[in-house]
């Protein structure tokens, strides 16, 4: 059971846009921890998505963008393309756990 | 750019202690905010957080496995990062990732990672 929660599964058709929840609690997301996404293709080392809630690293499409309110998260994926396929994962620090945390990642398929 | 390798046995018997080194370069573990951290992810499970540490010797483990874990910089090196687990069990089996952690929190280079099984 992971400490940030998000769905499962996410599917898109090309061209479309998706969105991939991250939910925590008053310890982390909620205390104003920032929240870091992140891009697994397949057989491949994570891959830095998105820093502080809203961030790209250089070389990021701007497909892609985040954001944080309350004691949740979102990545969005616009213009989905078939090379978007992968898992997405978010992170953040755990205040009670003192630990730094992450979701239980959401496996994107693209139609 | 920042580089880190992650270097140890593929295959451990149950109850033996995993004993894995990241060699990092193009940084220093002394630079204020940076740290050296390691991820763990089971065959087709999500990525977990297991130890860091930061220049000033600071050092975090994963409360679950606290026990279990010491967290080093190698005397002899500074740019190597030795992570040992202790009593290793076939739920241990998973890619281990070496990373490095920025200022902001987040894992912004990360090793390749080395798939350690555990079976006897």
């Amino acid at each position: 059971q992971s400490v940030l929660t998000q769905p499962p599964s996410v599917s898109g058709a090309p061209g479309q846009r998706v969105t991939i929840s991250c939910t925590g609690s008053s310890s982390n997301i909620g205390a104003d921890y920032d929240v870091h996404w992140y891009q697994q293709l397949p057989g491949t080392a994570p891959k830095l998505l998105i820093y502080l809630n809203n961030n790209r690293p250089s070389g990021v499409p701007d497909r892609f963008s985040g954001s944080k309110s309350g004691t949740s998260a979102s990545l969005a994926i616009t213009g989905l393309q078939a090379e978007d396929e992968a898992d997405y994962y978010c992170q953040s620090f755990d205040s009670s756990l003192s630990a730094w945390v992450f979701g239980g990642g959401t496996t994107l398929t693209v139609l | 750019q920042i580089t880190l390798k992650e270097s140890g046995p593929t295959l451990v018997k149950p109850t033996q202690t995993l004993t894995l080194t990241c060699t990092f370069s193009q940084f220093s573990l002394y630079t204020s905010g940076v740290g050296v951290g390691w991820i763990r992810q089971p065959p087709g499970k999500a990525l977990e957080w297991l130890a860091l540490i930061s220049g000033d010797d600071d050092r975090r483990y994963s409360p679950s496995l606290k026990s279990r874990l010491t967290i080093t910089q190698d005397t002899s090196s500074e740019n190597q990062v030795v992570l040992t687990m202790t009593n290793m069990a076939p739920v241990d089996t998973g890619t281990y990732y070496c990373v490095h952690r920025r200022r902001f929190g987040d894992f912004d280079s990360w090793g390749q990672g080395t798939l350690v099984t555990v079976s006897s």
